[in-house]
This record gives structure tokens, C-alpha cells and sequence, in this order.
């Protein structure tokens, strides 16, 4: 079955101090992952994509499918960092994404 | 120039009643959804729709249907509306697959 797994529900970090919010996906098949972003009271964002390889806001993620993870790493949270992160896979013709149930970032000053 | 737009912001209404809410996306996507989130931040994706295709989530009631007028619209009627649908609903779209989705600001439904 496709699932992807957000162990933490919430996550409490101070500013400054390194972050990382997992993600784990079951998929038998070439899987191609996101994380999106909600700050409060704004509408869902894309952050990354595994495939573009590259850095957002200080945010990486790379897949490890040994491992099925696509964790999210930063290595100084920021206050503005603070909001939801859901970890998403795509699957189907019409490519649905299939989200995790997310995690509150909360970076405390 | 808002890329992709919903209204009602805000819906409160009575069990029974039947709603509907508008999605417009202005970007030239293919392709469009319907995500609902619930009370516990949970997403799920509802339906995708393109010009060839209407796929839908099988755990959707049949009360809920998408009706696309036009490539650049995608509205959710919902009927006989029920204590359990009270959400925030998200309409979404992309270029095409595999491709960033863009959001809606979501709108919140309340059934009393």
C-alpha cells in the first residue's frame, strides 16, 4: 500500500538549533517525493522535491530509498520556520499526492 | 493575479443543506484537485480531474461531485451536508504530472 509516515506530530526546537523532520514512504515504485509547507494562515506551498536536489530556505532532503526516508534537515532553525511541514508522495495517472499527516514545526526564540 | 482562487473564504451552514464551493486557477494547468483537511490538519486528496479524466478517492461519499465547466474551473457541490464534513477544503492544480501542485487558501466549511 502507498503511505507516507510523519513520526512526529510536533516538533520543538530553539532557534539556532539544528532540525529534522522525518519521513518515511511505502511505494513499490519509483517514488517521487515533496515537502510542502503551511504557514499560518497562508495556503499550502511547495517547499523541495527530491528530483531538483537542491536547497530552499536552508531546507534539504534527499531520498534514501535503502531506508524509504526523505527526511528534512536544516541546520539553524529560524523563528520564521516555525509552521506545518507535510512530507507528500505522488502516485496515480493524475499524480494525487499522498501526504503525511504532518508536523508542527515549533522553533522557540 | 491570484494563480489559483476559492470562495466561499468561510461557509457555515446546516446538516441537510447543499453547498457548493468554486475553485479558478488562472496558471493554464491540465489538471485539478480536491483535497480535504481535517480538524487534525490530516490531508486527503477527494478527486483529480483533467479534460479526460475524473478520478475519485474511493472513500469519498457520493454526495460530494466535482463539476468542471471549463478547463480552468473545478467546484465541489456537496449535498445533504453532515456534522463529519466540517473541513478545510483545498482546491489544487499543476501543469502536469509529477509537476508542483498550486493551492487554493482553502475554504472552511462548518456544518452545524
Amino acid at each position: 500500500a502507498q503511505r507516507v509516515t510523519q513520526p512526529e506530530k510536533l516538533l520543538s526546537v530553539f532557534k539556532g538549533a539544528p532540525v529534522e523532520l522525518k519521513c518515511n514512504y511505502s511505494y513499490s515504485g519509483s517514488p517521487e517525493l515533496f515537502w510542502y509547507v503551511q504557514y499560518s494562515r497562508q495556503r499550502l506551498q511547495l517547499l523541495l522535491r527530491h528530483i531538483s536536489r537542491e536547497s530552499i530556505k536552508g531546507f534539504t532532503a534527499d531520498l534514501n530509498k535503502g531506508e524509504t526516508s526523505f527526511h528534512l534537515k536544516k541546520p539553524f532553525a529560524q523563528e520564521e520556520d516555525s509552521a506545518m511541514y507535510y512530507c507528500a508522495l505522488i502516485t496515480g495517472s493524475q499524480g494525487n499526492l499522498i501526504f503525511g499527516k504532518g508536523t508542527k514545526l515549533s522553533v522557540k526564540p | 493575479d491570484t494563480a489559483v482562487s476559492q470562495t466561499p473564504k468561510y461557509l457555515v451552514t446546516q446538516m441537510g443543506n447543499d453547498k457548493s464551493i468554486k475553485c479558478e486557477q488562472n496558471l493554464g494547468h491540465d489538471t485539478m484537485y480536491w483535497y480535504k483537511q481535517d480538524s487534525k490538519k490530516f490531508l486527503k486528496i477527494m478527486f483529480s480531474y483533467n479534460n479526460k479524466e475524473l478520478i475519485i478517492n474511493e472513500t469519498v461519499p457520493n454526495r460530494f461531485s466535482p463539476k468542471s465547466p471549463d478547463k480552468a474551473h473545478l467546484n465541489l457541490h456537496i449535498n445533504s451536508l453532515e456534522l463529519g464534513d466540517s473541513a478545510v477544503y483545498f482546491c489544487a492544480s499543476t501543469l502536469k504530472w509529477g509537476n508542483e501542485q498550486f493551492f487554493g487558501p482553502g475554504t472552511r466549511l462548518t456544518v452545524l
